[in-house]
């Protein structure tokens, strides 16, 4: 059973306005959240994360937001732009740090 | 700085016929992990190495077998291919986890 969850396969937002990729979990012991950015034909690269003792985390453009009593997080890209235009994987682990659940990805499209 | 690097990048297989995905990484990592990217199915664990020496069972082992050669190398092995192991196979390394750095990946089609 999928334990962390992202249930919009596909996003398209005008360049400029504000991106939110969604994600949502099932396992209460996951402690650390990882986004990933994926192009097509390349491996994910590492985008942003958070850890559960805290609640927001944010690097430029990008912050993300964990909820964990609702077991969710998400992603915000402000402002989008289209070289942001790729997959997004969000990934969740516990604190033995030795497997990564990773979601099913949402396609941004930032349209210009 | 190559990262991780994964050979072949492409291959195809007839049902039944055996191959070795390699991998290897340069960052001197201690743990890598082999996963497999299909359509709507996210990215999946097949096996992981904490360490040199060790190996672990991800989500989807079954059809596949792992040897941690030495600190930089980590191969995936399919002893007898079958179409359900069509896939993106992706390599990946990490050393103070839990960020995980991933190699460029291998496509792999089994007629």
């Amino acid at each position: 059973d999928q334990q962390v969850k992202q249930n919009s396969p596909s996003l398209s937002v005008q360049e400029g306005r504000i991106s939110i990729l969604n994600c949502d979990y099932t396992n209460s012991m996951f402690d650390y959240f990882l986004w990933y950015k994926k192009y097509p034909a390349e491996g994910p690269t590492f985008l942003i994360s958070i850890s559960s003792i805290k609640d927001k985390n944010e690097d430029g453009r990008f912050t993300v937001f964990l909820n964990k009593s609702a077991k969710h997080l998400s992603l915000h890209i402000v402002p989008s732009q289209p070289g942001d235009s790729a997959v997004y994987f969000c990934a969740a682990s516990s604190n033995t740090g030795n497997q990564f659940y990773f979601g099913t990805g949402t396609s941004l499209t930032v349209i210009p | 700085n190559a990262g991780v690097t994964q050979t072949p990048k492409f291959q195809v297989l007839k049902t039944g016929q055996s191959m070795t995905l390699q991998c290897a990484q340069d960052m001197n990592h201690n743990s890598m992990y082999w996963y497999r990217q299909d359509p709507g199915m996210g990215l999946r664990l097949i096996y992981y190495s904490a360490s040199e020496g060790t190996t672990d069972k991800g989500e989807v082992p079954n059809g596949y077998n792992v040897s941690r050669l030495n600190k930089r190398e980590f191969s995936l092995r399919l002893e007898s291919a079958a179409p359900s192991q069509t896939s993106v196979y992706f390599c990946a390394s990490s050393d103070v986890a839990p960020k995980v750095t991933f190699g460029s990946g291998t496509r792999l089609t089994v007629v």
